[in-house]
């Protein structure tokens, strides 16, 4: 069954540098997305991206963050300056179509922001 | 008010119980209404999938949508130990979002 793939599983990094976290969705999805959980709190959507460019972004991702589809399978996720509340399971997920398309969310990756 | 309110629990039964999980929500513009299921420190893995009103059944799990009360649930029939994880109810509207507004989560634990 496919399944959306994220690495690194954990990434620890000290505040201030810049983190990269990958993602290959499922193959025949045109729909990506990143959302994160901060421990103990909900699920928060950052970001959607559909044909090369942001389709819609939360308040949460201000201009440290941005997002990138570099080759035809991954899909990263870049923080450009990390402050200690980046510190989070960052989920990417993955679908066929925005509006009536299921969701299927990758393993995440935990950011500590030392 | 919250647009999607879940009671985070955590609620525990005894394996073989019926369990009921629900959500509230405030934005009368959401069209889908998924459950997820999480175990600690993993992603959602997506379990139901609804469309507008009415009910689903997948097995041992049925999920309901009553869009005039704003409350969906998820009901697991004869729970075992293994659907101990926490529930997140989510959903979204209609359009070109794909954004997901996810509940809390409530935790779960079945007892042997």
């Amino acid at each position: 069954e496919p399944e959306v793939t994220q690495t690194p599983s954990h990434q620890v990094t000290q505040m201030g540098q810049e983190v990269i976290l990958r993602c290959v969705p499922i193959s025949n999805h045109l729909y990506f997305y990143w959302y994160r959980q901060i421990l103990g709190q909900k699920v928060e959507f950052l970001v959607s991206f559909y044909n090369n460019e942001i389709s819609e972004k939360s308040e949460i991702f201000d201009d440290q963050f941005s997002v990138e589809r570099p080759d035809g399978s991954n899909f990263t996720l870049k923080i450009r300056s990390t402050k200690l509340e980046d510190s989070a399971m960052y989920f990417c997920a993955s679908s066929e179509e925005a509006s009536g398309g299921t969701q299927y969310f990758g393993p995440g990756t935990r950011l500590t922001v030392l | 008010q919250k647009e999607v309110e879940q009671d985070p629990g955590p609620l525990s039964v005894p394996e073989g119980a019926i369990v009921s999980l629900n959500c509230t929500y405030s934005n009368s513009a959401f069209q889908y209404f998924m459950w997820y299921r999480q175990y600690s420190r993993k992603g959602p893995e997506l379990l139901m999938y609804t469309y507008s009103s009415g009910n689903k059944e997948d097995g041992r799990f049925t999920a309901q949508v009553d869009k005039s009360s704003k409350y969906i649930s998820l009901f697991i029939r004869d729970s075992q130990p293994s659907d101990s994880a926490t529930y997140l109810c989510a959903m979204k509207g209609s359009g070109n979002t794909g954004k997901l507004i996810f509940g809390q989560g409530t935790t779960l634990q079945v007892k042997p």
